[in-house]
Order: structure tokens, then C-alpha cells, then sequence
């Protein structure tokens, strides 16, 4: 029972690089969701899915693109790294989105762009 | 802007004390409030969660007390254990939100000495 996997689990780039960030889930979740985790701020929204093809901006999208082609991956990217997305970055998701739905996070992305 | 303040920032108590976090909200539409519990290097997981029809609700040594006309509640840890070391989140929804999103507070480190 993997459950939700991401990868790759550290990851150190340059500023101005492209970088992608993986989550797969095994659970055939409809909805995903994408967190940045700094001190001082907690859990951040980045952007969500609520099926394959269909998703929409969080409270902290700028300088991210998400993409859904299939159920179970929601792939993150970070067109041009900047240091300010230095961060810890978590995929949840959740088998629907009714009240009292627990979310399952990943087990974290370390991003460190120089 | 954060929706949901949390405090404090970080906790020490000593093994078999009771570690209390606070939150406070704005938004009256906000029907559910879940706690997630963070170990190092791992993903938050649900603890408890909360309605605000119950004033309280207890599982093992974990309760949340909720206090609606504030706008407030709480997560009391009973007899404090090395074990429950870890990073507090609290959590608010809205019952309408389609998309299951959570606003989240900005986490409490909780340090149990032995």
C-alpha cells in the first residue's frame, strides 16, 4: 500500500531553472492538493485538482504550474526558480471534498534553489 | 493574511504536562476544524478533528475544546509523552468549499522533555 509518494525527496537547483516536482497516489484520490511549508507561515496553498484535467490556484500560485493528466499524478513545476521558493513542498490529497474529508499528505519535497 | 492564528510558536513541556495550542478565526462560515500532527521529516497527519455543534471532543489523551461565540479552540494534550514531540497544525474549512480546501494555522513545535 504505497498511498502517496513524492519524489524527488531533496532536490537543490539554480536560480532561473526549471525544476518539476512528482506526487503519485495509489489511492484513486479525486481531489490533489499542492502545500509549501515554511516557518512562521505553516501549510500554504498552491495550487489544487479536483480530477484529471480540472484545477485551480491557491493562495500562493505565482511562479508554479500544475498539470493533471491522469488521476493519480499531479505533477508541480517551477518555471524559473527563484530563492524565495526555497521551501518544503507537500502533496495531499483526498477521496472527496465533503465536509469532514481528511486530507493524506506525502511525505515532503526539500527544495533549496542557490 | 492568515484565517486561522495559531499560537504559541513553539511549546516545552515536561513529560506527563498538559501542552495547550490555541487558534482563533475570522470567518464565521468555517464548519470544520481538524488538528494535524507533523513528525520531522514526515508529512502532516489528521489527529482529531472537530464540528462546532460539539463544544468538545476527546480521543485518548488528545481533546480539542471549541468555543464558537469566540471564535476560538484549542487542542489540550493530556499527559505529555517524548512521543507526541512534534509540529501542531490547526485547520479550518467551509462547508460549501467544493474543493476541500483548508486554511491552516502556522504550526506549534511542541518539545516533551523526559
Amino acid at each position: 500500500d504505497a498511498g502517496i509518494t513524492q519524489s524527488p525527496r531533496y532536490k537543490i537547483t539554480e536560480t532561473g531553472r526549471q525544476v518539476t516536482l512528482m506526487c503519485h497516489q495509489t489511492w484513486s484520490h479525486s481531489y490533489m492538493f499542492w502545500y509549501r511549508q515554511d516557518l512562521g507561515h505553516g501549510l500554504r496553498l498552491i495550487y489544487y485538482s479536483a480530477a484529471a484535467d480540472i484545477t485551480d490556484k491557491g493562495e500562493v500560485p505565482d511562479g508554479y504550474v500544475v498539470s493533471r493528466s491522469k488521476t493519480e499524478n499531479f505533477p508541480l513545476t517551477l518555471e524559473s526558480a527563484t530563492r524565495s521558493q526555497t521551501s518544503v513542498y507537500f502533496c495531499a490529497s483526498s477521496e472527496s471534498a465533503g465536509l469532514q474529508e481528511t486530507q493524506y499528505f506525502g511525505p515532503g519535497t526539500r527544495l533549496l534553489v542557490l | 493574511q492568515q484565517q486561522v492564528k495559531q499560537s504559541p510558536q513553539s511549546l516545552i513541556v515536561q513529560k506527563g504536562g498538559i501542552s495547550i495550542i490555541n487558534c482563533a478565526y475570522e470567518n464565521t462560515a468555517f464548519d470544520y476544524f481538524p488538528w494535524y500532527q507533523q513528525f520531522p521529516g514526515k508529512g502532516p497527519a489528521l489527529l482529531i478533528a472537530i464540528r462546532p455543534d460539539v463544544s468538545e471532543k476527546k480521543e485518548g489523551r488528545f481533546t480539542i475544546s471549541f468555543n464558537k461565540s469566540a471564535k476560538q479552540f484549542s487542542l489540550h494534550i493530556m499527559d505529555s509523552q517524548p512521543g507526541d514531540s512534534a509540529t501542531y497544525f490547526c485547520a479550518a474549512s467551509k462547508p460549501r468549499d467544493s474543493w476541500g480546501k483548508f486554511q491552516f494555522g502556522a504550526g506549534t513545535q511542541v518539545v516533551v522533555t523526559p
